[in-house]
Formats: structure tokens, C-alpha cells, sequence
């Protein structure tokens, strides 16, 4: 079952701009982590944030986390056409064995 | 990209038949997880293999089967094929409990 939903479900700009993404997940999480796939290939890892954090940065990537409310959100800044991808949240915890719950994704396109 | 080997890349085969999919792990990683990933759809668990022994299960049947070898290798065998098994396949390696999964490309399975 999907733990997390992303919202939109696409998402259209133009290059340069920026891109926020939302995940809002279900149960408790020990972390949240964030990953790209290009083109139905394999998932690359972004980020991942802790449940005891708020925001973290990477480079263009600013990730916030507000388990009082169960989100998390991805800002994407200055895109380039590069990043077009979908955009994945997952959720991870220990039920016997270390497995992640992944959303429905959000699918950016940016335009040149 | 991660050192994560798939093989085949894509594969098609008939409602009925049983098919074996492939995972070369990254070097220095312990731990396998496959999970299966429907057009539109993030991925979902199947399973994990630690020390060659399933170690944590998701939502599948028991035709959803695995292995692991001594060089932490893995394979992926499903018998009796349904149409709705047609997805990507994606294995991910990782250190055993470690956060981060390192996907590999995926293989596309088609049943016909």
C-alpha cells in the first residue's frame, strides 16, 4: 500500500523557476527521504531528513519536514531543464526488515 | 549512477509462464530489496534478503520468490504469470540497516 501522496500529481514550469513538490504521509516515520526517476528508469536518492529535523538543504534542493501534520515539501530552485523527472517521496521504518513506502510521485516537466 | 546491475533490461512473457529477474548488488553491500513499480505508481516492497535468507515482506504472494548468493547477488523468481504483474522490477542494495537504498535501472517485465 502507499504510505505517502504527492501532490500535484504534475507539474509544469518554465526553466528557471521553481518547483514545490508536497508529500503528506500516513503513520509514523523515523525518516523521509526524497528520490528522482528519469523516464521510468531506476530511483535516484536526493535527500532524506530526519523525523527530529525541519528543513534540510542540498544544493538546489530544500526539503521541509512537519511531522505534526504528517508533510513534507521539496522546493526545487532555479530549475533547469535537467530536472525534468518524476519525484518520489518515501518513508521508511523497521518492521523486521529496513523497507521504504513510497508515494504516487509528482511528475515535473520544465520547460526550456 | 549507482553500481547497482539489472538484468534483463526488458522482458516479455505469457500469462502462465514463470520468469527469473536479476540483481548485482553494490560493491560492499550487504542487503537486497526488490520492489515492483506499476505504470503511474511509486514502487511497492516485495521483499528483502539479508545474509541469503529473506528478511522482511511486503504485500505479495508466495509466487513472488527470491534468492541471494554468497556475493550478495540476488534474483527474483515469479511463477504463474498475471497480467497484472506487468511493471517495472527495481532491486535496491544497501548496507543492513542503513538508510539509503541504491536502486538499480530496473527491469521492464511485460505479460502478454
Amino acid at each position: 500500500s502507499q504510505q505517502g501522496e504527492e501532490d500535484p500529481q504534475a507539474l509544469s514550469i518554465q526553466e528557471g523557476e521553481n518547483a514545490t513538490m508536497n508529500c503528506s504521509y500516513k503513520t509514523s516515520i523515523n525518516n523521509l527521504q526524497w528520490y528522482r526517476q528519469n523516464s521510468g528508469r531506476g530511483l535516484v536518492h536526493l535527500i532524506l531528513i530526519r523525523s527530529n529535523e525541519r528543513e534540510k538543504h542540498s544544493g538546489r534542493l530544500r526539503v521541509t519536514l512537519d511531522t505534526s501534520k504528517k508533510s513534507s515539501s521539496l522546493l526545487i530552485t532555479a530549475s533547469r531543464a535537467a530536472d525534468t523527472a518524476s519525484y518520489f517521496c518515501a518513508t521508511d521504518g523497521w518492521t523486521g526488515s529496513y523497507q521504504l513506502t513510497f508515494g504516487k510521485g509528482t511528475k515535473l516537466s520544465v520547460i526550456p | 549512477e549507482t553500481g547497482v546491475t539489472q538484468s534483463p533490461t526488458h522482458l516479455i512473457k505469457t500469462r502462465g509462464q514463470q520468469v527469473t529477474l536479476r540483481c548485482s548488488s553494490q560493491s560492499g553491500h550487504n542487503t537486497v530489496s526488490w520492489y515492483q513499480q506499476a505504470l503511474g505508481q511509486g514502487p511497492q516492497f516485495i521483499f528483502q534478503y539479508y545474509r541469503e535468507e529473506e528478511n522482511g515482506r511486503g504485500n505479495f504472494p508466495p509466487r513472488f520468490s527470491g534468492l541471494q548468493f554468497p556475493n550478495y547477488s540476488s534474483e527474483l523468481n515469479v511463477n504463474a504469470l498475471e497480467l497484472d504483474d506487468s511493471a517495472l522490477y527495481l532491486c535496491a542494495s544497501s548496507q543492513q540497516g542503513a538508510n539509503e537504498q541504491y536502486f538499480g535501472p530496473g527491469t521492464r517485465l511485460t505479460v502478454t
